[in-house]
């Protein structure tokens, strides 16, 4: 199995560009997850979705956005790239909460550098 | 909102133990461990629920008071493969947050 593939691996976005992070699983996981990383820092959660079709703001929503067209996939889209944007970006998947004694599986990253 | 880690470094010889606490201003219900390595994605210790046993892998264990809102990891005559950065992982109304982290480097 991939579990949890993230695309590309490296970007480099000058300021004021568009660009869409791609991420897909195969585990028919229902929960999808987006966060963010900056350097020496923990994860901040952008935007979550619980199935295909629905979607929710996470701590740092704005400046994003995302959709839920699938229950594999979940883009994240970065409208007007912004230097504060810079960061690693982790999509995670899980088959439930934790409530349901399941864990989240991690891509492995997006690092973006807005410049 | 996110859970609250201490401490947020530690150095370790081998062989040496540590604990690293998470704790929430929120009502608990599970409480997940995750390990990053420099580089890498977050990997899937383990899980504690409300109501259940402390849990263990390999020399880490973890313990969770729900009345406290609190949990503990324990890492047991540490390995050089233990360092990496601990994150607590706890769940509000499908929302999952991370802690800010603790950052162990385990020294031989």
């Amino acid at each position: 199995n991939a579990g949890v593939t993230q695309t590309p691996k490296f970007r480099i976005l000058k300021i004021g560009q568009s660009m869409t992070l791609q991420c897909a699983q195969d585990m028919n996981h229902n929960y999808m997850y987006w966060y963010r990383q900056d350097p020496g820092m923990g994860l901040k959660l952008i935007y979550y979705s619980v199935g295909a079709g629905i979607t929710d703001k996470g701590e740092v929503p704005n400046g994003y956005n995302v959709s839920r067209s699938t229950t594999e996939d979940f883009p994240l889209r970065l409208e007007l790239a912004a230097p504060s944007q810079t960061s690693v970006y982790f999509c995670a998947s899980s088959y439930s909460t934790g409530l349901l004694n399941t864990e989240a599986f991690f891509g492995q990253g997006t690092r973006l550098t807005v410049v | 909102q996110q859970p609250v880690q201490s401490p947020q470094a530690v150095i370790l010889r081998e062989g040496e133990d540590a604990v690293i606490n998470c704790s929430s201003s929120k009502a608990l219900y599970s409480v997940h461990w995750y390990r990053q390595k420099h580089g890498e994605a977050p990997v899937f210790l383990m899980i504690l629920l409300k109501g259940g046993e402390q849990k263990g892998h390999e020399k880490i264990s973890a313990s969770f008071n729900e009345k406290k809102q609190q949990s503990s990891l324990y890492l047991t005559a540490s390995q050089l493969s233990y360092s990496g950065t601990y994150f607590c992982g706890t769940e509000n109304f499908n929302k999952f947050y991370f802690g800010s982290g603790t950052k162990l480097n385990v020294k031989p």
